[in-house]
């Protein structure tokens, strides 16, 4: 079984839309992320929840808004979007806070391209 | 704030060639210390990580890192690599003030045959 899924795995939307993607684990963890990756493999945290609650928000636009119905499912939801958003998304999970010194472990990406 | 540098942006090796990526990180206090790795169209996949202890740390696939805390880097490698190896290898920090992984830049390794 995959630890940290996401759906969809390819999406590919015209700017203005509004688009979702979903990630779920089911490693038991406490703490899940978003990352982005953009064209140039860069990799940059976006969102952490801890137990429902949000954590961390880097200055990410508020088109970007993260829901958290439960400690195993963080989902992302995009409004507008916008050629920039083009990127790979990644959904990860760690059993605690990262300062712990525990493992983050990512799901499969999620690719999204807007046309 | 913390920042992870990888200076190789893109290696390209032989099979059999020893291998060597550099990571340094700018941060004062406690670090733990991540190397990953993403093959081509994958996701990422953990190669080995630092937290205590031993400098010297073994990961899967024949990889180790060491940490050398004076100069503020963890470098990767490897005896011999592999065609199978071509992928892409993030250095990543976490430190005691951040609940988040900082990721350097990556570098491209290309194994040719």
């Amino acid at each position: 079984d995959t630890a940290v899924s996401q759906t969809p795995k390819y999406l590919v939307t015209q700017m203005g839309n509004d688009k979702s993607i979903k990630c779920e684990q089911n490693l038991g963890h406490d703490t899940m992320y978003w990352y982005k990756q953009d064209s140039k493999k860069f990799l940059k945290i976006m969102f952490s929840y801890n137990n429902k609650e949000l954590i961390i928000n880097e200055t990410v636009p508020n088109r970007f808004s993260p829901k958290s119905p439960d400690k195993a499912h963080l989902n992302l939801h995009i409004n507008s979007l916008e050629l920039g958003d083009s990127a790979v998304y990644f959904c990860a999970s760690s059993q605690d806070r990262a300062f712990s010194g525990n493992t983050i472990y990512f799901g499969e990406g999620s690719w999204l391209t807007v046309v | 704030a913390q920042s992870v540098s990888q200076h190789n942006h893109h290696v390209i090796l032989s099979e059999a060639a020893s291998l060597e990526l550099g990571c340094n990180y700018s941060y004062g206090g406690t670090v733990n210390l991540f190397w990953y790795v993403q093959y081509p169209g994958q996701h990422l996949q953990l190669l080995l990580k630092y937290f205590s202890g031993d400098p010297l740390v073994k990961g899967i696939k024949g990889f180790e890192a060491e940490f050398i805390k004076s100069k503020f880097s963890f470098n990767l490698r490897k005896p011999s690599v592999q065609w199978s190896d071509t992928a892409e290898y993030f250095c990543a920090v976490n430190t005691g003030t951040a609940s988040k992984l900082t990721f350097g830049t990556g570098t491209r390794l290309q194994v040719t045959l």
